[in-house]
């Protein structure tokens, strides 16, 4: 079973809220992602990292951010929170030496009010 | 970026083997070919990957033709539990997950 854990999995705030979905993996894993995903729809990337202090911007332009401090830590960060940005967020991570094969969390389900 | 095809919807019965066919005409020499499934409000999970001919787990087997435009996921015998949206990826096995496109995938419906 993969280690990736997300929290919260479920959080509905109010519009101008800043908020953090965490992510975290136990697998050791350099490269972590955040893919964004309406219900019914495909996934989108919105983030990824390659190592600590490392992040760059996905296809989907998001306006969230990330930081990796740590290995294993992969936090998204939406400053002020609108209506829009209601999704769900998954995170993933997986071995440089085989970015075919994701591990994924399951999931935090934003709704902003 | 390989572009994949796959059919949106596909309906099978309980015990049936199901073949799930993706197009990806434009797959690169690096290219791997890689499956995952999706169940409602979780993340998808990986079920299988080939480079080429045949590839085949404890869920799954991968069919590659020689000219790799086209991949076939086979699922024996399935069941309820395997009603999900399965998605086919094409993309190098290393340094390039950040280039793996899901698309829409296929949802499979399997009824009794």
């Amino acid at each position: 079973e993969a280690d990736i854990y997300q929290t919260p999995r479920y959080l509905v705030i109010g519009t101008g809220k800043k908020i953090t979905l965490e992510c975290s993996q136990t697998m050791g894993h350099d490269k972590m992602y955040w893919y964004q995903q309406d219900p019914g729809m495909e996934l989108h990337l919105i983030h990824y990292s390659y190592g600590v202090n490392s992040t760059e911007k996905g296809d989907l332009s998001s306006e969230s951010t990330v930081s990796r401090i740590r290995t294993e830590h992969f936090p998204l960060t939406l400053e002020s929170a609108r209506p829009s940005h209601t999704s769900q967020y998954l995170c993933a991570s997986s071995e440089l030496q085989n970015t075919g094969e994701l591990f994924f969390g399951e999931g935090s389900r934003l709704t902003v009010l | 970026l390989a572009k994949t095809t796959q059919p949106i919807s596909m309906d099978s019965y309980e015990g049936q083997e199901v073949n799930i066919t993706c197009s990806h005409n434009n797959i690169a020499t690096n290219d791997y070919i890689t499956w995952y499934q999706q169940f409602p409000s979780q993340g998808p999970r990986f079920i299988i990957q080939g480079y080429k001919t045949k590839v085949t787990n404890e869920v799954a087997s991968l069919f590659i033709p020689a000219d790799r435009k086209s991949s076939t996921l086979s699922l024996p015998r399935v069941s309820l539990s395997d009603t999900a949206v399965y998605y086919c990826l094409v993309g190098p096995r290393t340094g390039g997950g950040n280039k793996l496109t899901f698309g829409t995938g296929t949802q499979l419906k399997v009824e009794l």
